[in-house]
């Protein structure tokens, strides 16, 4: 079955620290790889994806993200976390359907708190 | 400005009251999806539609029903709405459903619905 698993309901960190969001995946087929994140009272912006290539990934407000094939991860990080970081993050993969179509799997999400 | 526009932000009804949530976006994206967000289980898929007249369940779709007659609209609809449809529910979008396309879900601002 395909899945995600974020195996951390909440990380902190303190300002100016690295931070580290886990994901893990199982998908049958190349993965398709997603991060989003969520602040409060918005809905879910697109960070990041990989398809294809270089396994680090740059995205969004200096969000990277690291795709290990052998491990079947693709952990979100940043250099330097801010307190504006903090918020709901999300990783999905693609799942394809049937009928050639897709959707997204997403994980159960991630707390990201930056204290300051 | 690009969006996807859920409206009511938040409806407090009561069980077995009809009710629609409207979805409108302006970017002329084939594909359209609602999910719903319940703490510790992430994002779930209750409908998409791939197209005009297209739709199709997800992993969650009883006591739901959609409809997509125009390509910018995607009601959901609660015909006998009860308590466990308490949740948060996200309308999104994206260019399409399709075969390698990787674009990304955008996503409106949520509906927080609470049946009593």
């Amino acid at each position: 079955a395909q899945s995600v698993a974020q195996p951390e309901d909440q990380v902190n960190v303190a300002e100016g620290n690295p931070l580290t969001v886990k994901c893990t995946y199982s998908v049958s087929g190349n993965p398709y790889l997603f991060w989003y994140v969520q602040y409060p009272n918005r809905g879910l912006q697109f960070l990041l994806k990989y398809i294809t290539g270089d396994n680090l990934v740059k995205g969004s407000y200096g969000f990277e993200a690291e795709f290990n094939k052998s491990q079947t991860s693709f952990h979100l990080k940043k250099p330097s976390a801010l307190v504006s970081d903090s918020a709901l993050y999300f990783c999905a993969v693609r799942a394809p359907l049937m009928d050639s179509s897709y959707k997204l799997i997403f994980g159960s999400g991630t707390r990201l708190l930056v204290r300051p | 400005e690009a969006q996807v526009t859920q409206n009511p932000r938040y409806l407090i009804t009561v069980t077995g009251k009809k009710l629609t949530v409207t979805c409108s976006q302006n970017m002329n994206h084939e594909y359209m999806s609602w999910y719903r967000q319940d703490p510790g289980l992430g994002l779930r898929q209750i409908y998409y539609s791939m197209n005009v007249e297209v739709t199709d369940k997800g992993d969650v779709p009883e006591g739901y029903k959609v409809s997509r007659k125009e390509k910018r609209n995607f009601p959901l609809i609660l015909e006998s709405p009860s308590p466990n449809q308490t949740s948060l529910y996200f309308c999104a979008s994206s260019l399409t459903g399709q075969g390698d396309n990787n674009s990304p879900l955008h996503f409106g601002n949520g509906t927080r619905l609470t049946v009593t």
